[in-house]
């Protein structure tokens, strides 16, 4: 079963501790993304990636990292979390220009 | 210009027919995809136009006028389960896929 696998699912934590969110999916797919999503604003893209060890900024970059070692997997990294980074986010991943599958979502609270 | 309209809610009754507008500005246009979102849920994929016209996938259909800068999803037989939330996506071609601000579809009995 094709799958995208976020965890965690809700996170809380304070402002600037470290946190990392997992994103893994199991269809051999080159393309994979990061978005968060707010309300009235839709679903912003952060970070996408073409390929392994290539990535690159989308429109709400400022504030995350990402990295892309295997195809497999791309965590989005949050060095130091502020309370604007409050949000639901969303990984995804397509191999082609039309379908993108999308992992549950993380809800994440910065306090 | 990055920016995506349509409307932010729409309501109908069951078995009826709605269609939800989306307009999009040109620069680095590769397609037009839609996805419904449910409350509390992922985003998940219903369709892509890469071509001017009509794409039928059972009770939906996406519409793509790429002279007019303009999409259309139509969703026929509305039952109470297609309420959810409606993006449009404009692919620019260079994984950036950049998202509508949604459309709100409620479906009353």
């Amino acid at each position: 079963e094709a799958q995208v696998t976020q965890n965690p699912r809700y996170l809380i934590t304070v402002t600037g501790k470290k946190l990392t969110v997992t994103c893994s999916q199991n269809m051999n797919h080159e393309y994979m993304s990061w978005y968060r999503q707010d309300p009235g604003l839709g679903l912003r893209q952060i970070y996408y990636s073409m390929n392994v060890e290539v990535t690159d900024k989308g429109d709400v970059p400022e504030g995350y990292k990402v990295s892309r070692k295997e195809k497999r997997n791309f965590p989005l990294i949050l060095e130091s979390p502020s309370p604007n980074q409050t949000s639901l986010y969303f990984c995804a991943s397509r191999e082609s220009a039309d379908i993108q599958y999308f992992g549950a979502g993380t809800r994440l609270s910065v306090l | 210009g990055q920016s995506l309209e349509q409307p932010s809610e729409v309501t109908a009754v069951e078995g009826a027919i709605v269609q939800i507008n989306c307009t999009y500005q040109t620069s680095g246009f590769y397609g037009l995809s839609w996805y419904q979102q449910h409350d509390g849920g992922a985003p998940t994929f219903l369709s892509y136009n890469a071509l001017d016209g009509l794409e039928e996938t059972g009770r939906f259909s996406s519409f793509l006028s790429r002279s007019d800068s303009y999409g259309y999803l139509l969703l026929q037989e509305l039952q109470m389960k297609d309420s959810a939330s409606y993006f449009c996506a404009r692919d620019t071609g260079f994984q950036k896929l950049v998202f509508g601000t949604g459309t709100r579809l409620l479906v009353s009995p």
